[in-house]
């Protein structure tokens, strides 16, 4: 069974831009949730989608947005990039809403220049 | 509010040792806690969930509700433990978990 799956590995924006990242969730998981990953503020939690609905976000300000599709991929978007936006962006899928069964992707790493 | 603390950043053993990795949380409903282990140039990967009561690798971890408190504990530490140790508490409803700092564990040879 594949894993969850990110895209890209690597990404290299300038301020101000926007960036779109992937993930594609374990065949059969129906819930993805996002994390940002940095060196001073660890993991902290992004947003979590359950058939396409989002049901929980994090403490981020409106330019982070994420959706989920009908065959569970999501992607999130990060609008006008700030130098903080910098991180590892790491996509966790399962079977369902409970949090026993997380599974992590690699991460994309974004870095903002 | 839901929060987590891992004392040490940094925890350093050698190997046969004993190492107990610390997590205190913070949270007024009932806990649902995790140990989750990134090795070097691997992605972050579930250790041991505090519901199943299992041991995996040697590991155990026991949720102590008065001290508020799920230290990780291994009686040998072995060299291929090294890696980073993250404790997470759950939400009482969604995959949403609350992470700790993180403990950077080395075991020595």
């Amino acid at each position: 069974k594949a894993g969850v799956t990110q895209t890209p590995r690597y990404l290299i924006k300038t301020r101000g831009q926007q960036v779109t990242l992937s993930c594609s969730p374990i065949s059969g998981h129906r819930s993805v949730s996002w994390y940002q990953q940095t060196p001073g503020q660890g993991l902290q939690f992004l947003f979590e989608y359950f058939s396409e609905t989002q049901r929980n976000k994090g403490n981020f300000p409106g330019r982070f947005s994420g959706r989920q599709f009908s065959n569970s991929r999501s992607e999130m978007n990060v609008s006008t990039l700030e130098l903080g936006d910098s991180a590892l962006y790491l996509c966790a899928s399962s079977p369902d809403i409970r949090a026993e069964k997380l599974f992590f992707g690699s991460g994309t790493q974004l870095s903002v220049l | 509010a839901q929060r987590v603390t891992q004392p040490e950043k940094l925890l350093s053993v050698f190997k046969g040792a004993p190492v107990e990795l610390k997590c205190n949380y913070s949270y007024s409903g009932s806990p649902e806690l995790f140990w989750y282990v990134q090795y070097s140039r691997q992605r972050l990967q579930l250790l041991l969930r505090h519901i199943s009561r299992e041991s995996i690798k040697g590991f155990t971890a026991d949720l102590n509700k008065g001290e508020t408190s799920f230290h990780l504990k291994k009686p040998f530490a072995q060299e291929e433990d090294s890696a980073m140790y993250y404790c997470a508490l759950g939400a009482t409803s969604g995959s949403r978990l609350t992470f700790g700092e993180g403990t950077q564990l080395t075991v020595n040879p």
